[in-house]
């Protein structure tokens, strides 16, 4: 079964420190893996997106990893603003139908204290 | 600058009226879709379309229906709303790869008393 996993659930940081949020994903066959910003109430921002062949990409003070033999990936906040406080969700595509689809982790709540 | 609009933004309905949710995207996109979205969970789909006069049931069952008459506009209805449709509905597009360019609106929260 195709799925997404996040870990943590759930995480509070003080403003400026760094953070590593975790997707662990068993999709197959692996075509992309994309990491959203959503803030309360509003719909996902896309942050990065990777294909097979990238292992990182950065987005300012987003950088996202990808290890498509473990099948792991991470997203790591530099210097984190209270801005940054959101549901941060990983995206998984297949290759395996022509809608590309998409399965969705539950995302980690980052709540970012002054 | 947000391409793909959606109406209302939030909505507090009576059980049993009938309800449209707008969605249109100005980025010529063929792939559009509906997700609906309940706290803390995952997106689920619900409807998508290929292109005009193709739409699709997605994952979740869902009572509502939708349309695409327009490329840029794929509007969701519910005939009757009832309190199980309490929900964040969010529409997406995608370019035809849907690799890249799969960009969402800001939802629409639906309340129905």
């Amino acid at each position: 079964k195709n799925q997404v996993e996040q870990s943590p659930q759930s995480l509070i940081i003080l403003e400026g420190k760094n953070c590593t949020l975790q997707c662990n994903y068993t999709v197959s066959p692996f075509s992309n893996l994309r990491w959203y910003k959503q803030d309360t109430g509003r719909g996902p921002v896309s942050l990065t997106i990777m294909t097979f062949s990238e292992n990182t990409k950065s987005n300012g003070r987003y950088t996202a990893t990808l290890d498509a033999d473990t099948k792991q990936s991470s997203l790591h906040i530099t210097a984190s603003q209270l801005s940054d406080s959101a549901s941060y969700i990983c995206v998984v595509s297949d290759r395996g139908s022509t809608l590309g689809r998409l399965y969705f982790g539950r995302g980690t709540q980052l709540t970012v204290w002054p | 600058e947000a391409d793909i609009y959606q109406t209302p933004r939030y909505l507090v309905i009576g059980t049993g009226k009938k309800i449209t949710l707008e969605c249109s995207q100005t980025m010529g996109h063929d792939k559009m879709y509906w997700y609906q979205q309940d706290p803390g969970m995952e997106l689920h789909l619900i409807h998508y379309s290929y292109g005009v006069n193709s739409t699709e049931k997605g994952d979740l069952s869902s009572e509502s229906t939708v349309s695409r008459i327009r490329t840029e506009h794929f509007p969701l209805t519910l005939e009757s709303a009832r309190p199980s449709h309490t929900s964040q509905y969010l529409c997406a597009s995608s370019d035809q790869g849907g690799n890249y360019g799969y960009t969402f609106g800001s939802g629409t929260r639906l309340t129905v008393v």
